[in-house]
């Protein structure tokens, strides 16, 4: 069975500061995918980021970066820069074992503050 | 085009009605997902639709009756609901079901409350 932890339910940034969101999973499956997902309050849930679990480097899109740790099994996204509008809940996910359904976890909610 | 819809945005219904919440999408996807989330919660997977047929079904009661007319189009019909599945109702899509390494693309959802 796969299991996602995030272990802060919520957190504040000062706005243009940089902060990370922890995750870490488990999985005995040797292939699967992690992903990042923002919720603001209006509901939809944007994808943000996905890391591999075979890709050497870890990934960037823009301000978000993904600190891959494939040994201590954590995937915690970084935002850089933050902005007001970053203010949300952050869900991080996995998609792999049987199935291949996308498990996520309790996810942070990150406040902004100007 | 990387858009999911989902239709209506609200819903208020009783429990003794019949209504139903609508996907689309047109990214050429071939794995289609419902889900619900209550609030302060992670969603929740109900249903997977794959190349057009229903491949999981989470156990989801019969009061939740899923169709996908073509690859596009996805529905969640609903029936003689209760209060407790009043939620947010998410709908996915990802370029295809049995790979871990696609993206599910979601809706904005629909809210809805029964009574």
């Amino acid at each position: 069975a796969q299991k996602i932890t995030q272990t802060q339910p919520g957190m504040f940034v000062q706005e243009k500061e940089a902060v990370t969101l922890d995750c870490t999973y488990d999985t005995s499956d040797p292939s699967y995918g992690l992903f990042w997902y923002k919720q603001p309050s209006s509901g939809e849930m944007i994808f943000l980021i996905y890391q591999g679990s075979y890709d050497q480097q870890n990934a960037t899109e823009g301000r978000y970066s993904l600190n891959f740790q494939k040994a201590r099994k954590s995937a915690n996204l970084v935002i850089s820069a933050s902005q007001l509008g970053d203010s949300a809940m952050y869900f991080c996910a996995m998609r792999g074992g049987a199935g291949n359904m996308l498990t996520f976890g309790g996810g942070t909610r990150l406040m902004v503050k100007p | 085009d990387t858009e999911v819809t989902q239709t209506p945005k609200h819903l208020v219904m009783g429990m003794t009605n019949k209504k139903s919440l609508k996907c689309e999408q047109h990214m050429g996807h071939r794995a289609m997902y419902w889900y619900k989330q209550k609030a302060k919660k992670p969603p929740e997977l109900m249903f997977v639709y794959s190349y057009e047929k229903l491949s999981i079904n989470e156990s989801v009661p019969s009061r939740f009756s899923p169709e996908c007319p073509n690859s596009s189009l996805l529905n969640l019909h609903l029936h003689a609901l209760q209060p407790e599945d009043s939620a947010l109702y998410l709908c996915a899509s990802s370029q295809d079901g049995t790979s871990a390494y696609n993206e599910q693309f979601f809706g904005p959802g629909t809210r809805l409350t029964v009574l």
